[in-house]
């Protein structure tokens, strides 16, 4: 159950579109479609932000998209605004009916 | 509307143990797996445990297999986090969610601190 690796960071101006990464293995995000990212300002509990790899829940932004390839998810955020600055978690369920959560990436806007 | 309220966090000593709860409103609690979550101080989310609707299936990270276990009461609306023989990387901050529809985390509670420490 290692953790899926992301960049530590990722920056970007106002305006501009960034992508993080989320690397796993055939036995997790290869395998899986339920691939998910999460939002997570300090001190407050993540809030799910794309689920099943690509889909967004009513209420987020469309600015924010996700895909798969391979052994790799990605989360873009296009339009980048200060808001958007914090940190993000991707997440996938697993062959062995466990789950394992991505080891976060800090997004600053510059 | 949908919430869910974890209590039961607080210092421990190594070896100790300590249960969590994690109070459920606004839906229907006993139609839903529920997971716990958990996270160092400063640190990322590390998936805990998952529970199925009726409690029949439980899984664990390796993390903690043989020491936590998770449960349910499904009349009092209610997660419970059994923890045996903590240990100082056992310190976080313990969150509660609801598994929806397919494999994913919505909503999440606020979080209970467990700080395991002599």
């Amino acid at each position: 159950q290692s953790a899926l690796t992301q960049p530590a960071s990722v920056s970007g101006s106002p305006g501009q579109s960034i992508t993080i990464s989320c690397t796993g293995t055939s036995s997790d995000v290869g395998g899986s479609n339920s691939v998910s990212w999460y939002q997570q300002h300090p001190g407050k509990a993540p809030k799910l932000m794309i689920y099943d790899v690509n889909k967004r829940p009513s209420g987020v932004s469309n600015r924010f998209s996700g895909s798969k390839s391979g052994n790799t998810a990605s989360l873009t955020i296009s339009g980048l605004q200060a808001e958007d600055e914090t940190d993000y978690y991707c997440s996938s369920s697993t062959s062995s009916s466990t789950y394992v959560f991505g080891t976060g990436t800090q997004v600053t806007v510059l | 509307q949908v919430q869910l309220v974890e209590s039961g966090g607080g210092v421990v000593q190594p070896g100790g143990s300590l249960r969590l709860s994690c109070a459920v409103s606004g839906f229907t609690f006993s139609s839903y797996a529920i997971h716990w979550v958990r996270q160092p101080p400063g640190k990322g989310l590390e998936w805990v445990a998952i529970i199925s609707y009726d409690g029949s299936n439980k899984y664990y990270a390796d993390s903690v297999k043989g020491r936590f276990t998770i449960s349910r009461d499904n009349s009092k609306n209610t997660l419970y986090l059994q923890m045996n023989s903590l240990r100082v990387e056992d310190t976080a901050l313990y969150y509660c969610a609801r598994e929806a529809d397919s494999n994913y985390f919505d909503p999440w509670g606020q979080g209970t601190l467990v700080t395991v420490s002599s």
